[in-house]
């Protein structure tokens, strides 16, 4: 089975903070996305990665950037986190244009 | 841009009644993908529809996928409590950028 963790559940930080969040998973993936999930808009891609060094913007990607150093890890960065960013973040892997696997999402609050 | 949007957001069902979310897209969709979100969960994929026209059924789920590929419909006949949660429909546009409906959320009222 596939497994995609996600380094914390739960985050509380403070306005201005750099915060770092970790996605790692098990089965070779090629591709690696992060989504932010907010009620009634769905969930909206910030950034995704088809190859290690390589990464595209989604749709929202102000405030946030992304690292791919190894094929197996994906890391979201906020350079200065500020209270909008305050959501679920779901980071999910896929081989070439086939079906996402899903962390269990990390809650991040900004106060 | 590239939207894929989907409606109802919310729906409300008697247990038994059947349920039906649909998902439209401004332009052709190389694929669509269902997938669920049980409260508290991540989303989980339910299944993949590729060819025009297509159609495919998971026991007591439909999943159809329109001629020109720009909607697609997923079905639900006869809820029971274990069908809540919330549905999201999700396409690739050609790239390898999967975009997400906005969902629709499904409560079951036993």
């Amino acid at each position: 089975d596939v497994k995609v963790t996600q380094s914390s559940r739960y985050l509380v930080k403070r306005t201005g903070e750099k915060v770092f969040l970790e996605c790692v998973q098990d089965m070779d993936h090629e591709n690696m996305f992060w989504y932010r999930q907010d009620p009634g808009l769905g969930l909206r891609l910030i950034y995704f990665s088809y190859d290690v060094k390589m990464k595209e913007k989604g749709d929202i990607p102000e405030g946030y950037s992304v690292s791919r150093e190894k094929k197996e890890r994906f890391s979201l960065i906020l350079e200065s986190a500020s209270t909008n960013q305050t959501s679920m973040y779901l980071c999910a892997s896929s081989l070439v244009r086939a079906t996402l696997h899903f962390g269990n999402g990390t809650r991040l609050t900004v106060t | 841009g590239q939207q894929v949007m989907q409606i109802p957001q919310y729906q409300h069902v008697q247990e038994g009644e059947d349920f039906t979310t649909y998902c439209n897209s401004s332009t052709t969709l190389s694929n669509i993908q269902w997938y669920k979100q049980r409260p508290g969960g991540h989303p989980v994929f339910l299944i993949q529809l590729v060819k025009s026209g297509e159609v495919k059924k998971q026991k007591r789920l439909t999943f159809q996928f329109g001629e020109a590929k720009k909607n697609s419909s997923l079905h639900i006949t006869a809820t029971q409590t274990t069908d809540v949660g919330t549905y999201f429909c999700a396409g690739y546009f050609g790239n390898e950028k999967l975009t997400f409906g906005t969902g629709t959320r499904l409560t079951i009222i036993p």
